[in-house]
């Protein structure tokens, strides 16, 4: 079955206690992206790759970091959480070729960092 | 930069009413890509319909239908008789280039 899996689903953390949100998809997709989700805000994108060992920015980067060493993994980095971290995560994954393409989402991860 | 913008954070009506969802875009490139997700009361993002910049042919399906107008960068969203099972969030994005931008949502609320 084509999919995105997120791990974990829920976590709670502490203010700087350092925390990794793996995503791996199975579509051999070369692009991939994560996204939070905030009330009233939509879903704005952290970080993307465009394939392996390429990755850039999105809207809202800062506090966060990524790594693509494998095609199907884009794990997603919070090295000192904090507070306004708070909110639900979305990865999501699409073929680069064509920007037409939909692209597939994770469940999500909601994150609460006290 | 590029912009999505969903006016209406919530609208609420009664089952089998017509109900539309708007959605305004702002983007300088010619070639950009419009989707439309829901998102239900389970968590998950689901993909409903994509357009492409070069095709403002309307679309239907079943009790779905979608306007997509280029002159007034617009891309709304019907949902014909509403079903209480279509009570989610909707969101409006863009792609283009690298990125997916999203509007800010709108609940919608059926009730029975």
């Amino acid at each position: 079955e084509a999919q995105v899996t997120q791990n974990p689903r829920y976590l709670i953390t502490v203010t700087g206690k350092k925390l990794t949100v793996t995503c791996s998809q199975n579509m051999n997709h070369e692009y991939m992206s994560w996204y939070r989700q905030d009330p009233g805000l939509g879903l704005r994108q952290i970080y993307y790759s465009m394939n392996v060992e390429v990755t850039d920015k999105g809207d809202v980067p800062e506090g966060y970091k990524v790594s693509r060493k494998e095609k199907r993994n884009f794990p997603l980095i919070l090295e000192s959480p904090s507070p306004n971290q708070t909110s639900l995560y979305f990865c999501a994954s699409s073929f680069a070729r064509d920007w037409e393409n939909i692209q597939y989402f994770g469940a999500g991860t909601r994150l609460s960092v006290l | 930069a590029q912009k999505v913008t969903q006016v209406q954070t919530e609208i609420s009506v009664v089952e089998k009413e017509d109900v539309t969802l708007d959605c305004v875009y702002e983007t300088r490139d010619t070639t950009y890509y419009l989707f439309w997700y829901k998102q239900p009361p389970s968590g998950e993002l689901v993909f409903l319909i994509r357009r492409n910049s070069f095709d403002e042919q309307n679309e239907i399906s079943g009790r779905y239908s979608w306007n997509f107008q280029k002159s007034t960068s617009s891309f709304n969203f019907t949902i014909t008789a509403s079903q209480v099972v279509d009570s989610a969030v909707y969101f409006c994005a863009l792609r283009s280039g690298n990125m997916l931008t999203f509007g800010g949502g709108t609940r919608l609320m059926v009730k029975p």
